[in-house]
């Protein structure tokens, strides 16, 4: 079985606060993919970042940074000098390989609100 | 480059109903998938297709709900007949196959589904 745990539902920071959201994730595949999809008031789901279970490096792409642990089975996302604009509902995601060995099946966490106040 | 297309935005039916949803992929995509999305459940993976055909239907919640996929370019997704806790945001997302594995999945807006 695999699962995927965003253990806050919601979280509210004043602009300019850093903020990390966590994401533990279960699986007993070997070769797995772990993805971070942000869903906005206005509904659509913005792909952010994928990252595969061989490649532990943390990546930063300007404010936005992961940190991908394989011995804690975590990958945290962290929003520096928060704005407004990140306001959003962030869901992790776990691929699962299907019977033909490919990663195409994903699970979702169950999201974390993220509201930035000004 | 235009991204997933989904139509209707916005579905109002009355239970009993036939609803059929419809889906766009990215061109020159080869998987599709569509998910779920409620309160309850999250987000859920109902089907997936490569280069038309269903891969894995595990996830259609029983024999109300259908998938087609016709072509590259187009997939319906139908429901009949529909009932109220059918209601839900349905989304449609497709990738590229990769020599290795999976790529990433890329998002329509969704089309919101109220069965009354």
């Amino acid at each position: 079985a695999q699962k995927v745990t965003q253990a806050q539902t919601e979280i509210s920071v004043v602009e300019k606060e850093d903020v990390t959201l966590d994401c533990v994730y279960e699986t007993r595949d070997t070769t797995y993919y772990l993805f971070w999809y942000k869903q906005p008031p206005s509904g659509e789901l913005v792909f952010l970042i994928r990252r595969n279970s061989f490649d532990e490096q943390n990546e930063i792409s300007g404010r936005y940074s992961w940190n991908f642990q394989k011995s804690t089975s975590s990958f945290n996302f962290t929003i520096t000098a928060s704005q407004v604009v990140d306001s959003a509902v962030y869901f992790c995601a776990l691929s699962e390989a299907d019977s033909g060995g490919s990663n195409y099946k994903l699970t979702f966490g169950k999201g974390t609100l993220l509201t930035v106040n000004p | 480059d235009a991204g997933v297309i989904q139509s209707p935005r916005h579905e109002v039916t009355e239970m009993g109903q036939e609803v059929t949803l419809r889906c766009k992929p990215i061109s020159g995509h080869d998987y599709l998938f569509w998910y779920r999305q409620t309160m309850m459940r999250g987000l859920e993976l109902l089907i997936y297709f490569n280069n038309n055909v269903p891969i894995d239907d595990s996830g259609m919640p029983e024999d109300r709900f259908s998938a087609k996929m016709p072509n590259a370019s187009f997939s319906t997704l139908k429901i009949q007949p529909s009932e109220p806790r059918d209601s839900a945001v349905y989304f449609c997302a497709s990738s590229l196959a990769q020599s290795v594995s999976t790529d990433t999945q890329y998002f329509g807006p969704g089309t919101r589904l109220t069965v009354l």
